[in-house]
């Protein structure tokens, strides 16, 4: 079965750009959620889809949003970069959520805004 | 708020040493808890779960007990591995698929 799959795997852009990141959940998984993670901040959640309607969302600015497509497979968007946004971007899916069906994460997006 | 407080590594060992990561943490109510490992250039991977208290979750040589009353979930193996150099991450799950992860604690064994 084929794991979480991201891309591209890495991003350059420049601050006011936006940028868009795609994740491909294993075959089956129905939620999908998106961690952003920085040396300094470690690992914070950004937001979670489930059958295309976002359930959960992190404490990030509106600038962060994303959106899930009929076949799971899921988008972020980040709008207007700021340096800050440089960090690891993990997506995460799993059958319904937390309990039973624990998360499985992708190899993640490095973005770098300059 | 929900909080984990892990120990600050690196954590440095020879091999076949005895293996502590501690992790405590701050929730309202009863919530699963984890360990997840993130090898270098990876996402990261489920090491292993406990969702109520009393539980001991294992995987690979790992154990974690979930302790209710001193709110805590410590990372042990017997015997470590130059193939367990890692960094891990405890969490914890209040609601579905929001986890909220330590800081992370790098392992470095060497043999």
């Amino acid at each position: 079965k084929a794991g979480v799959t991201q891309t591209p795997r890495y991003l350059i852009k420049t601050r006011g750009q936006q940028v868009t990141l795609s994740c491909s959940p294993i075959s089956g998984h129905r939620s999908v959620s998106w961690y952003q993670q920085t040396p300094g901040q470690g690992l914070q959640f950004l937001f979670e889809y489930f059958s295309e309607t976002q359930r959960n969302k992190g404490n990030f600015p509106g600038r962060f949003s994303g959106r899930q497509f009929s076949n799971s497979r899921s988008e972020m968007n980040v709008s207007t970069l700021e340096l800050g946004d440089s960090a690891l971007y993990l997506c995460a899916s799993s059958l319904e959520g937390q309990g039973d069906s624990p998360l499985h994460f992708g190899n993640g997006t490095r973005l770098t805004v300059t | 708020g929900n909080s984990v407080t892990q120990m600050e590594g690196p954590v440095t060992l020879s091999e076949e040493a005895f293996l502590t990561i501690n992790c405590t943490y701050t929730a309202t109510g009863y919530p699963s808890l984890f360990w997840y490992v993130q090898y270098p250039g990876e996402g990261l991977q489920l090491l292993l779960k406990a969702t109520k208290a009393d539980d001991k979750g294992s995987n690979k040589g790992f154990e974690a007990t979930y302790r209710k009353e001193t709110t805590s979930f410590h990372l042990e193996k017997g015997s470590v591995q130059v193939s367990d150099s890692a960094v891990y991450f405890c969490a914890l799950d209040p609601a579905r698929s929001t986890l909220t992860f330590g800081k992370g604690t790098m392992l470095l064994v060497s043999p």
